[in-house]
């Protein structure tokens, strides 16, 4: 089946320091791939995405490229604020499709302190 | 413009009971899914309408149900509460179909315990 692995939390970093948060898929077929994050106490933001093999989806300094032949969506940010902590949840989805549908990973919480 | 609201946003009700939740997407979308967050289980797709027919069913027993209206909005509905439904509901909207410019927003999510 299709499913989002991501690598375990708690990530804690000092400020301005460098950001992976690893992320590969399991899927029939070509999906989408996603980053949403999910600040204290509110719903999900989309915080970028790609919908095909070596796109590099970028906000906010974060990027993260689609790697078809690792099956990976690695976030990354070259230098982490405070204000970035937040739980951060990779996923995927099939453009093209009957269906919106997102397969979300387990989530992984980012605290960075000053 | 306006983003996804949901209501209420904070609720306890008691085992047994049901409860109903609302869901307004953003104004012209017409597909509205809904998402159920626990800690245990993360977060798992309960089902999706667009049109008010339901297109998609996540793997939830038959307590769990919704319905879309003709202007968009959903409710989705839980009856008989066990402790176990005491979770973030989360409602996403996005516009026309599945394509790879669509984008799926979520609302702020209605916080259920079940006491």
């Amino acid at each position: 089946g299709n499913s989002v692995t991501q690598m375990e939390g708690p990530v804690t970093l000092s400020e301005e320091a460098f950001l992976t948060i690893n992320c590969t898929y399991t899927a029939t077929g070509y999906p989408s791939l996603f980053w949403y994050v999910q600040y204290p106490g509110e719903g999900l933001q989309l915080l970028l995405k790609a919908t095909k093999a070596d796109d590099k989806g970028s906000n906010k300094g974060f990027e993260a490229t689609y790697r078809k032949e690792t099956t990976s969506f690695h976030l990354e940010k070259g230098s982490v604020q405070v204000s970035d902590s937040a739980v951060y949840f990779c996923a995927l989805s099939f453009y093209g499709g009957a269906t919106n549908k997102l397969i979300f990973g387990t989530g992984t919480l980012l605290a960075v302190q000053p | 413009k306006a983003g996804v609201t949901q209501t209420p946003r904070y609720l306890i009700k008691t085992r047994g009971q049901q409860v109903t939740l609302s869901c307004s997407p953003i104004s012209g979308h017409r597909s509205v899914s809904w998402y159920q967050q626990t800690p245990g289980q993360g977060l798992q797709f309960l089902f999706e309408y667009f049109s008010e027919t339901q297109r998609n069913k996540g793997n939830f027993p038959g307590r769990f149900s919704g319905r879309q209206f003709s202007n968009s909005r959903s409710e989705m509905n839980v009856s008989t509460l066990e402790l176990g439904d005491s979770a973030l509901y989360l409602c996403a909207s996005s516009s026309d179909g599945t394509h790879s410019g669509n984008t799926i927003y979520f609302g702020e999510g209605s916080w259920l315990t079940v006491v």
